[in-house]
């Protein structure tokens, strides 16, 4: 299973851009890239997937490097609400037969006021 | 409308106790999908459902644990003879399928074996 790569914590100051970087060498060329964050004493939420090309929606971006052993999700400008653990997932295309989520163990982003 | 469900919130239980904890799926949603996070890690991935099927079974921990789906919608699982090692939050997710690319959670199940 291919593995993600994040650093434990960050911090950033309210309403200034975020960029969390995660790494993912061992990427196969069907694997989707999923974020999901966590708020204390939650279940897991969705924000953002790509395949290769960047993506926006009105959580986040998602910026993909053009090998795809990188990417990295931003949020334009962070609130005291985006405090949370941010999980990058590698999810297999759907014809590869396995459904196995491997989330790793995230990125803890502090937001400061 | 109604979110997953998972039932109880919180469970005490003793060293050896079997326990069943269950998931209520969004309405509609065919895929369903079991996590455990043990205090302060990540989230491990246990077992999915399509339908009631489960083709992969090899994320749970050991034979101690099992789970089933029936009617395509509730889920349980069951941990037999309960270890302190098993102590952790079970998450549940469901999805519309296999293929969707969102998964909903729900709130977990707190499991505490003294």
């Amino acid at each position: 299973d291919a593995k993600t790569t994040q650093p434990n914590s960050m911090e950033s100051n309210e309403e200034e851009p975020v960029h969390l970087p995660c790494n993912h060498s061992t990427i196969s060329g069907t694997d989707y890239i999923h974020w999901y964050r966590q708020l204390p004493s939650q279940g897991p939420e969705y924000v953002i997937h790509g395949l290769t090309s960047n993506v926006n929606n009105r959580m986040a971006s998602l910026a993909i490097a053009e090998d795809r052993k990188s990417s990295t999700l931003i949020l334009h400008r962070a609130t005291l609400r985006d405090a949370a653990v941010y999980y990058c997932i590698l999810r297999p295309h759907s014809t590869s037969g396995t459904y196995k989520y491997i989330f790793g163990t995230g990125t803890r982003l502090k937001v400061l006021a | 409308g109604a979110g997953v469900s998972q039932s109880p919130s919180n469970k005490v239980t003793e060293k050896g106790k079997d326990v069943e904890l269950r998931c209520d799926p969004i309405s509609g949603h065919t895929a369903l999908y079991w996590y455990r996070q043990s205090l302060g890690q990540g989230l491990e991935f246990l077992i999915y459902f399509q339908g009631n099927s489960a083709p992969d079974k090899s994320g749970l921990p050991s034979d101690r644990f099992s789970a089933e789906r029936t009617g395509g919608s509730v889920s349980t699982l069951t941990i037999q003879r309960t270890q302190q090692e098993d102590s952790a939050v079970y998450l549940c997710a469901s999805s519309f399928g296999l293929g969707s690319y969102e998964q909903y959670f729900g709130p977990g199940t707190r499991l505490t074996v003294t």
